[in-house]
C-alpha cells in the first residue's frame, strides 16, 4: 500500500531535549516535506526537499533542522524544542510538486513541549 | 504574496442538505487551486483541483470551480453525508515556488 508514515503519532516532551519525528514514503517520491498546523493558521511549510542531499527552508524554519540521505526518509530534528513547537507534524511527499502538486501526506504527529 | 482565505467554521448542516464553503486567493499569475480534506486522526487527502480557468473539478460528489474574474474556488454538494464531517482547505500553488500556500480550514459537521 502506498503511504507516508511518521513515527511517532503522540510526543510529550520537556523543553530542551532533543527528539527526532521520522517520515518515511514507500512510493519512491523525489519531494517530501514538512508542515506543521496550528488553529487558526492553517499549515505551514518547515522544510521540503526536492532530492537526496537537496534541501530547503520554508515559511517557518526555525528551531527545526531536516536531512534527506535517502530518497525514502525524511527525519524532522528539533535540536531544543520550545513550548512555541507544540503543535501538529505532517510530513508529505511528492513524486514532482512541480507537475501536479499533489502531495500524499503522513497521519501526524502531535507534539507537546512542556 | 499569495494567499488563500476561507470561510470560517465550524459549517453545521443536517444530512442531505446543501454545502457551501467559499474560498478566495490572492496570486500572481495563474495558480493551480485545491481542495484537500482532512478526517479526524488522519493526514490531510487531496479533494479535487484544478489547474486553469474555468475548469471545474470533482470528486466523490464535490465541486469547485476555477473562477479567475472573482479569483475564487468555492466547494460545493448537493448533499452531504455524515461521514463527509471533516475540516477541509483550500489551497493554491503559483507553479513557480515548490510549495502549496493553504488556507486556514473550515471544520463540516454533519449531523443525522
Amino acid at each position: 500500500e502506498a503511504q507516508v508514515t511518521q513515527n511517532p503519532r503522540y510526543l510529550i516532551t520537556v523543553t530542551g531535549k532533543k527528539l527526532t519525528v521520522t517520515c518515511s514514503q514507500n512510493m519512491n517520491h523525489e519531494y517530501m516535506s514538512w508542515y506543521r498546523q496550528d488553529p487558526g493558521l492553517g499549515l505551514r511549510q518547515i522544510y521540503y526537499s526536492m532530492n537526496v542531499e537537496v534541501t530547503d527552508k520554508g515559511d517557518v524554519p526555525e528551531g527545526y533542522k531536516v536531512s534527506r540521505k535517502e530518497k525514502r526518509n525524511f527525519p524532522l530534528i528539533l535540536e531544543s524544542p520550545s513550548p512555541n513547537q507544540t503543535s501538529l507534524y505532517f510530513c508529505a511527499s511528492s513524486s514532482d510538486p512541480r507537475v501536479s502538486y499533489e502531495q500524499y501526506f503522513g497521519p501526524g504527529t502531535r507534539l507537546t513541549v512542556t | 504574496g499569495n494567499s488563500v482565505t476561507q470561510m470560517e467554521g465550524p459549517v453545521t448542516l443536517s444530512e442531505e442538505a446543501f454545502l457551501t464553503i467559499n474560498c478566495t486567493y490572492t496570486a500572481t499569475g495563474y495558480p493551480s487551486l485545491f481542495w484537500y480534506v482532512q478526517y479526524p486522526g488522519e493526514g490531510l487527502q487531496l479533494l479535487l483541483k484544478a489547474t486553469k480557468a474555468d475548469d471545474k473539478g470533482s470528486n466523490k460528489g464535490f465541486e469547485a470551480t476555477y473562477r479567475k474574474e472573482t479569483t475564487s474556488f468555492h466547494l460545493e454538494k448537493g448533499s452531504v453525508q455524515v461521514s463527509d464531517s471533516a475540516v477541509y482547505f483550500c489551497a493554491l500553488s503559483d507553479g513557480s515556488t515548490d510549495k502549496l500556500i493553504f488556507g486556514t480550514g473550515t471544520r463540516l459537521q454533519v449531523f443525522p
